[in-house]
């Protein structure tokens, strides 16, 4: 099991509402890469935090925003989930520039209704 | 930008067997290539990874193979086992930040 952890595991929203979702990187690690992963798809990179600033962003809208923290923990907020939000959300600590060794959590399965 | 795309959506092989899975990548410039396994319920998990300047390199059980010229890269895996199933995907860096997915092969090990 990798140090990275996510919470909570699985949620379930409605259309039009928000979303917070929440993880904790690998000791020493100080970037952390978010990524959306739709059923029977590879994961897609949403976007990456390193001392606390987004550092790189993929082709999501901006309703798709984040947050990291001193601790290097980070949050993912979806704001207006649409029903095509339903995926499992995937988050990656590592250290700058070292994708390589980039470690991932669980997931977070989330479900729109 | 990079894509990279698995040849085979599924692979079924007898416990035992060696399995092969392939991929293929656009973009001639990346540094790196990487090879992820994932459980159902579980994030992606490392297995092994190549530098562009390599053309083979070996793990446990594993070998990835890399092909700069037909931009091409395989992941062998010996002596396949129930515990290999699972979702394979290649991966490669863009622009730095991002790692690009394959769609995934799903392999299944028969007993």
């Amino acid at each position: 099991e990798t140090g990275v952890t996510q919470s909570p595991t699985h949620l379930i929203k409605t259309r039009g509402q928000q979303v917070t979702l929440r993880c904790s990187s690998q000791s020493g690690h100080n970037t952390v890469s978010w990524y959306q992963q739709a059923l029977g798809q590879g994961p897609q990179f949403i976007f990456q935090y390193y001392r606390e600033e987004e550092n790189g962003r993929g082709n999501f809208p901006p309703r798709f925003s984040g947050l990291q923290f001193p601790n290097y923990s980070s949050e993912l907020n979806v704001n207006a989930l649409e029903l095509d939000d339903s995926a499992l959300y995937l988050c990656a600590s590592s250290l700058r520039d070292r994708e390589t060794e980039a470690f991932f959590g669980q997931g977070t399965r989330l479900t729109v209704v | 930008g990079e894509s990279v795309g698995l040849h085979l959506p599924t692979l079924s092989v007898q416990e035992g067997d060696n399995s092969i899975i392939n991929c293929a990548y656009s973009n001639s410039a990346s540094d790196y290539f990487i090879w992820y396994k994932q459980e159902s319920g579980k994030g992606p998990q490392f297995i092994i990874d190549i530098r562009s300047n390599m053309d083979k390199r070996q793990g446990q059980r594993v070998t990835v193979l890399l092909n700069k010229t037909v931009k091409h890269l395989s992941l062998q895996i010996a002596a396949t086992q129930p515990g290999d199933s699972a979702v394979y995907f290649c991966a490669a860096p863009q622009a730095g930040t991002a790692l690009i997915f394959g769609k995934g092969t799903t392999l299944s090990v028969s007993s």
